[in-house]
């Protein structure tokens, strides 16, 4: 089946140091989305790249950064400058950036400060 | 910028009952709007995509409604089983997707 899998379900970062949370699609979507979620508010956009080798800050962007080397992957590093990184963290795909389809998101990281 | 809110933002009602959650959106200018389903600690779940072109769309027990003068989309649940129970989040695209906080549903058996 083609989904989006988000790995890993549970991530625990020390101060100061940086993880790598990973996204692979299987749809064939050409743009990919990375989503920070905190209790109590909507998602807010951190990164997102409509082709490889191409991406672009959104909202809360300080602190990523991302990279698209392949069509179906699109990692976020959450740096030591994140001042708060702890939240659940969503990738999503869309076939397009303006996509009559809808987006379709994966089932997420949850990344705590230790 | 476009605003999204969403209005309870919890509910709770006996099984049986009719769900109606709303979603309201400041800008009009959208390709579509989007409710997806929320459980605990999960992903998002796509439950219907309206195209601004249209004024609703059913799946199921579910029937979206989109009045994009207004800025206003209604989300129906008929006949609420506790297994509607989760939090329901409205997102509509514009030149990206904006999301509400979201209204948490509580059915009760």
């Amino acid at each position: 089946d083609g989904g989006i899998t988000q790995s890993p379900k549970y991530l625990f970062r020390k101060e100061g140091q940086n993880v790598t949370l990973s996204c692979e699609q299987n749809l064939n979507h050409d743009a990919m989305y990375w989503y920070r979620q905190d209790p109590g508010q909507g998602l807010r956009l951190i990164y997102y790249s409509q082709i490889v080798n191409d991406f672009q800050k959104g909202d809360i962007a300080e602190g990523y950064s991302v990279s698209r080397e392949k069509k179906e992957s699109f990692p976020l590093t959450v740096t030591s400058a994140q001042k708060n990184p702890t939240a659940f963290y969503l990738c999503a795909s869309s076939a397009d950036r303006q996509t009559n389809y809808g987006y379709t998101f994966g089932s997420g990281t949850r990344l705590t400060v230790v | 910028k476009q605003e999204v809110t969403q209005i309870p933002a919890a509910l709770s009602v006996p099984e049986g009952e009719n769900l109606v959650l709303n979603c309201s959106f400041t800008d009009s200018a959208i390709y579509n709007l989007q409710w997806f389903r929320q459980d605990p600690g999960k992903g998002l779940t796509s439950l219907l995509l309206i195209q601004s072109s249209q004024r609703e769309q059913t799946s199921g027990r579910l029937n979206a409604s989109l009045d994009k003068s207004s800025g206003r989309s209604t989300l129906y649940i008929a006949a609420s089983q506790p297994g509607d129970s989760a939090t329901y989040l409205c997102a509509v695209l514009d030149y990206k997707l904006s999301f509400g906080a979201g209204t948490t549903v509580t059915v009760r058996a």
